[in-house]
């Protein structure tokens, strides 16, 4: 069975600190995975995408590792603001069939 | 940028009545896609489509239909509104099958 698993559930972190969430997966065959960031009450928003053949991608203050090897990425988050609170989500898909298999998510609050 | 609009943010609706969520994306997405966000739960798939008038049962169909007479709009309906129907729901749309996901907003529908 597909699963997804991130943690930690719940992180609580300072302004200005780093932070990294994580996430394990055993989709097959693996197509892709992308992290979502959703602020509370909105729809999910992308942040990154990666393939197969790419282990590491950026967008901003936020940079995505993968390791197809051994299921595992990382959403590694740099001098974290205020409006970095939100959950995270780990999405992966598989390349058959168009479902995909959302993490848990991850909740992030930073405080002043 | 792909843009994907629900109608409603927020809705309330009596047990029994008969609801109707709207969705509509800008970009002549082939696939669109409803789901429903609960605490603990995650995101779980309702219904999608590949084309216009064709759909397909996701992992919780059950007590939902679905519409899609164009190709830019994908209508959710509640035949009879249930209190456990009261959730967060999220339609999305793809080009192409496990790639390119956009969520709406969201509808957050509460059944009294």
């Amino acid at each position: 069975k597909n699963q997804v698993e991130q943690s930690p559930q719940s992180l609580i972190i300072l302004e200005g600190k780093n932070c990294t969430l994580q996430c394990n997966y055993t989709v097959s065959p693996f197509s892709n995975l992308r992290w979502y960031k959703q602020d509370t009450g909105r729809g999910p928003v992308s942040l990154t995408i990666m393939t197969f053949s790419e282990n590491t991608k950026s967008n901003g203050r936020y940079t995505a590792t993968l390791d197809a090897d051994t299921k595992q990425s990382s959403l590694h988050i740099t001098a974290s603001q205020l409006s970095d609170s939100a959950s995270y989500i780990c999405v992966v898909s598989a390349d058959a069939g168009n479902m995909l298999t959302f993490g848990g998510g991850t909740r992030l609050m930073v405080k002043p | 940028d792909v843009k994907v609009t629900q109608s409603s943010r927020y809705l309330v609706k009596r047990t029994g009545e008969k609801v109707f969520l709207e969705c509509v994306q800008d970009m002549d997405h082939e696939n669109m896609f409803w789901y429903r966000q609960d605490p603990g739960l995650g995101l779980r798939l309702i219904y999608f489509s590949y084309d216009v008038k064709m759909k397909e049962k996701g992992d919780i169909p059950e007590g939902y239909s679905v519409s899609r007479e164009k190709k830019e709009r994908f209508s959710l309906i509640l035949e009879s509104a249930s209190t456990n129907q009261t959730s967060m729901y999220l339609c999305a749309s793809s080009s192409l099958p496990n790639y390119g996901y956009t969520f709406g907003s969201g509808t957050r529908l509460t059944v009294v």
